[in-house]
């Protein structure tokens, strides 16, 4: 069935970037998402990228999908503390229901 | 414009008890979800509404698991009886009619059963 990996932990310093990277099973996913998680609360979508899309871009934030790879990163730059949060890959099943990884905690180090 | 509500925020029942999470999705959001939170885990969904018919329950264990949606708004799962397995996050989300089918999703409830 579908699977979405994600690595489990990233530490960067305030000021650096983050990278945060994903895989994916089903090709057939019309979009793909990263959502954030603050403690104790729900997700909230960050962006997203269209499936015939290789990157995009929104302020601080750059999404770059290689899809014979079926690989999706996400690029923050400037991290701030603010953004130390889980941060969940998502794809969708041919029945567009999402396919969520098992997050990548980003801690930020001052 | 308020967000998706939730309540409780938090419960915690002993096992082989009932209890049962509330909704309020955001105003006009016809397209209304369940999932499940295991600690460390991303959510899995436990089921779908389109207005108030449920249109996929299959990951919904039907055994101890209910849910509704009357009137296409608010919605209710219930679980009865309660196992230790079931302590989770319960979140709520619904979607706008938009091209990329974003969700919009509530706190969640944390569930704790001894």
């Amino acid at each position: 069935g579908e699977d979405v990996e994600q690595s489990l932990f990233l530490s960067v310093r305030e000021g650096d970037s983050s990278v945060i990277n994903c895989t994916y099973t089903d090709s057939s996913s019309t979009y793909l998402y990263w959502y954030k998680q603050e403690p104790g609360a729900g997700l909230q979508l960050l962006t997203y990228i269209f499936s015939n899309m290789d990157m995009k871009q929104d302020q601080r934030l750059t999404v770059l999908l290689n899809k014979k790879d079926k690989h999706l990163s996400l690029r923050i730059a400037d991290t701030q503390t603010g953004d130390s949060a889980i941060y969940f890959c998502a794809e969708t099943d041919s029945s567009y229901k999402l396919i969520f990884g098992s997050g990548t905690r980003l801690l930020v180090r001052p | 414009e308020a967000g998706v509500v939730q309540s409780p925020r938090y419960k915690i029942i002993e096992k082989k008890q009932p209890v049962a999470f509330w909704c309020n999705p955001i105003s006009g959001h016809n397209t209304l979800y369940w999932y499940l939170q295991n600690l460390g885990q991303g959510p899995e969904l436990l089921i779908r509404y389109e207005n108030e018919e449920a249109v996929d329950d299959s990951q919904l264990p039907k055994d101890r698991f209910s849910a509704e949606r009357l009137k296409g708004v608010d919605s209710t799962l219930k679980i009865q009886p309660a196992e230790l397995g079931d302590s989770a996050v319960y979140l709520c989300a619904s979607e706008s009619r938009s091209d990329y089918n974003e969700q919009f999703f509530g706190p969640g409830t944390r569930l704790t059963v001894l």
